[in-house]
């Protein structure tokens, strides 16, 4: 029963390097998407996809690239990192029928410090 | 204006108590609402949907006030393994998939 996984869980990086967070579902599902959650804040959507070589942007893209190649992997680059990237990020993944009745299966999340 | 508003609380009650959290959202063509529960340093996993007549789910109840554009949810008998933070999410339905996610009421139920 995989599910979403997400790898890695925690990272460190220093401001300027560059990163990839992987994001892999195993249920067969069109639409991926990444969120971040910050203190204080709501999930925020970074990027999504409806499905293999379609991406769109979410609410804060700036400083992130997506691609889809596969149904099953939906990765997010950070392109430079900077202490803003410092959070939790979570991908999400659905499928046409549930996506819209607002059931999402989010992977554990990845925990990002950006020094 | 934020999409989503949340008192983010915390809520403390004791073991059995009734609490009620509420939200509300700004886009009133959003169509569809939800409960989602996130468990300390855990992904958030959906609770419950929110039906325009209401609707129950054994302790948990759930509200939708159109008119004021505001969601409740009631928990009754809460337990121990209640203790989460709430999110109340919204989604538009002008993009598949896309929810908006209220920063979340955190729960403490106490013994």
């Amino acid at each position: 029963n995989a599910g979403v996984t997400q790898t890695p869980k925690f990272q460190v990086l220093k401001t300027g390097q560059s990163m990839t967070l992987q994001c892999a579902q195993d249920m067969n599902h069109e639409y991926m998407s990444w969120y971040r959650q910050d203190p204080g804040m709501g999930l925020r959507l970074i990027h999504y996809s409806v499905g293999a070589g379609i991406t769109d942007q979410g609410e804060v893209p700036n400083g992130y690239n997506v691609s889809r190649s596969t149904t099953e992997d939906f990765p997010l680059r950070l392109l430079s990192a900077a202490p803003s990237q410092t959070s939790v990020y979570f991908c999400a993944s659905s499928d046409y029928g549930t996506a819209n009745t607002g059931e999402l299966f989010f992977g554990e999340g990845s925990r990002l410090t950006v020094l | 204006r934020k999409e989503v508003e949340q008192d983010p609380g915390p809520f403390n009650v004791p073991e059995g108590a009734t609490v009620a959290f509420n939200c509300t959202y700004s886009n009133s063509a959003s169509q569809s609402f939800f409960w989602y529960r996130q468990d300390c340093r855990k992904e958030p996993k959906l609770l419950m949907s929110v039906y325009s007549s209401g609707n129950e789910d054994g302790r948990f109840t759930a509200q939708l006030n159109r008119a004021s554009q505001y969601i409740s949810l009631l928990i009754r008998d809460s337990k121990l393994s209640d203790s989460a933070t709430y999110l109340c999410v919204v989604n538009r339905g002008s993009t598949l998939g896309r929810l908006y996610f209220g920063r979340g009421t955190q729960l403490t139920v106490w013994p």
